[in-house]
């Protein structure tokens, strides 16, 4: 399969579970990136794992951990999450660049819908 | 700080009428400048970038500096434009992650 490929589609869980958000590119990007997207607000970057860097955000809680085990794959780890979690994660890579004056952009995947009852 | 207002949630053109789907942006350096588009029940996808001097699908958009505006046009709008519009920014190195704004639903009317 081409592109990116998130799994799964839909998850609910309860707020004392763990579970995890999978995420695969096979376009032979170098970068991949978690977005929250909720209703009524924008994007929200959460990760972003570029050029063989992890760029901390110190805005995400905690119960959200992501692992890049190689460019190809990338997960967000989620335990003991709330309600307010609720929301599409999607993921996206790209060819990043330290070029200056070139972003070739994003390609995302379907999204993950979580529901946290 | 890097921001991108999309002013308009929801923009309603008669089928055949021109578009303009704003998109004005902050920041302090040379920005690029992305517009996403997302179909009913599909991903974002790219539509143009401004580095690209592209029309896609009929649409443009011009990056203006002075202005901070990145603004996307197509002079004769078509039922299946329908979709939600995401303007995006990034900063001057292709490593840095894209800044979106909240989204424009743009619906056509027949």
């Amino acid at each position: 399969e081409t592109g990116v490929t998130q799994t799964p589609r839909h998850l609910v869980m309860g707020m004392t579970n763990k579970k995890s958000l999978k995420c695969e590119q096979h376009l032979g990007h170098n970068a991949m990136y978690w977005y929250k997207q909720s209703a009524k607000k924008p994007l929200e970057l959460m990760f972003v794992y570029s050029l063989e860097e992890r760029v901390e955000n110190n805005s995400v809680p905690s119960r959200f951990s992501p692992e890049c085990p190689n460019s190809s794959h990338l997960f967000l780890h989620l335990h003991t999450l709330q309600p307010e979690d609720s929301a599409l994660y999607l993921c996206a890579s790209s060819q990043a660049t330290r070029k200056a004056g070139f972003h070739y952009g994003y390609t995302f995947g379907s999204g993950t819908r979580l529901t946290v009852v | 700080a890097q921001r991108v207002t999309q002013p308009e949630k929801l923009l309603s053109v008669f089928k055949g009428a021109p578009v303009e789907l704003k998109c004005n942006y902050s920041y302090s350096g040379s920005p690029e400048l992305f517009w996403y588009v997302q179909y009913s029940r599909q991903r974002l996808q790219l539509l143009l970038r401004h580095i690209s001097r592209e029309s896609i699908k009929g649409f443009t958009a011009d990056l203006n500096k002075g202005e901070t505006s990145f603004h996307l046009k197509k002079p004769f709008a078509q039922e299946e434009d329908s979709a939600m519009y995401y303007c995006a920014l990034s900063g001057e190195s292709g490593n840095t992650p894209l800044v979106f704004g909240k989204g424009t639903r743009l619906s056509v009317i027949a």
